[in-house]
């Protein structure tokens, strides 16, 4: 089983903090590793990561790869309010498939 | 950037009645097309892969004449929820993975999702 899974599984902070999210994946058939942010509708593309240790960034969320450690990092810097959302990692293989992890529910109180 | 349109947004059907959803890509060509059911404040599960041209491969659990999966054309897959009861109230979200000049380029983009209440 393709497992992707993703820490913690909410999170509430104040506006103006810091906050890392966590995704760790199986090796199996690994290819690359998405982020995805999913507010009342469709999910969103954030970052697609392939190389380990590259970061990289938008504004004020950035990500990287460790293929030793089989995880990713998102780092969301000076959260706002628009920052509320569900934050999906994935893992595409190289039979193109993909798999999401269970989701980080993010909440930013003003 | 690449467009995927799911519609309808919102549906709500009687039980009993059949229920059916499209998934388009807009701008480019999609061999292959996934549909996923999310429950609320839940991630994505999911329910099967539908091929161009050939039939759609389910993922366990997911019962293949309940849910039914055309791919009839190279832009459009469609999800029909057959004989539909309460407990197939959910949103259902398609992607397609993006191919430019037909090379994969590895993302994956998703329609805007579909509501389906069933009283």
């Amino acid at each position: 089983e393709d497992k992707v899974v993703q820490s913690p599984l909410s999170l509430v902070v104040h506006e103006g903090d810091t906050v890392t999210l966590n995704c760790s994946y199986e090796v199996t058939n690994f290819r690359s590793l998405l982020w995805y942010k999913q507010e009342k509708k469709a999910p969103t593309f954030l970052f697609m990561l392939t190389s380990s240790g590259i970061e990289k960034k938008s504004g004020r969320l950035s990500s990287i790869l460790d293929k030793k450690e089989l995880s990713s990092i998102l780092n969301i810097t000076a959260t706002q309010t628009g920052d509320s959302a569900i934050y999906l990692c994935a893992k595409r293989d190289t039979g193109n498939q993909f798999y999401f992890g269970t989701g980080t529910s993010l909440t930013v109180i003003p | 950037g690449a467009v995927v349109s799911q519609h309808p947004s919102r549906v709500i059907c009687k039980s009993g009645t059949s229920v059916k959803i499209e998934c388009r890509s807009l701008d480019f060509q999609a061999t292959t097309m996934f549909w996923y059911r999310q429950f609320p404040k839940q991630s994505l599960m999911l329910m099967a892969t539908s091929n161009e041209g050939s039939k759609a491969t389910y993922e366990q659990g997911v019962e293949k004449d309940k849910f039914l999966i055309n791919h009839a054309s190279l832009t459009l897959s469609t999800l029909t929820v057959t004989s539909a009861h309460p407990e197939d109230s959910s949103f259902y979200i398609c992607s397609a993975p993006y191919y430019l000049g037909g090379a994969n380029t590895g993302e994956l983009f998703f329609g805007e999702g579909s509501r389906l209440t069933v009283l």
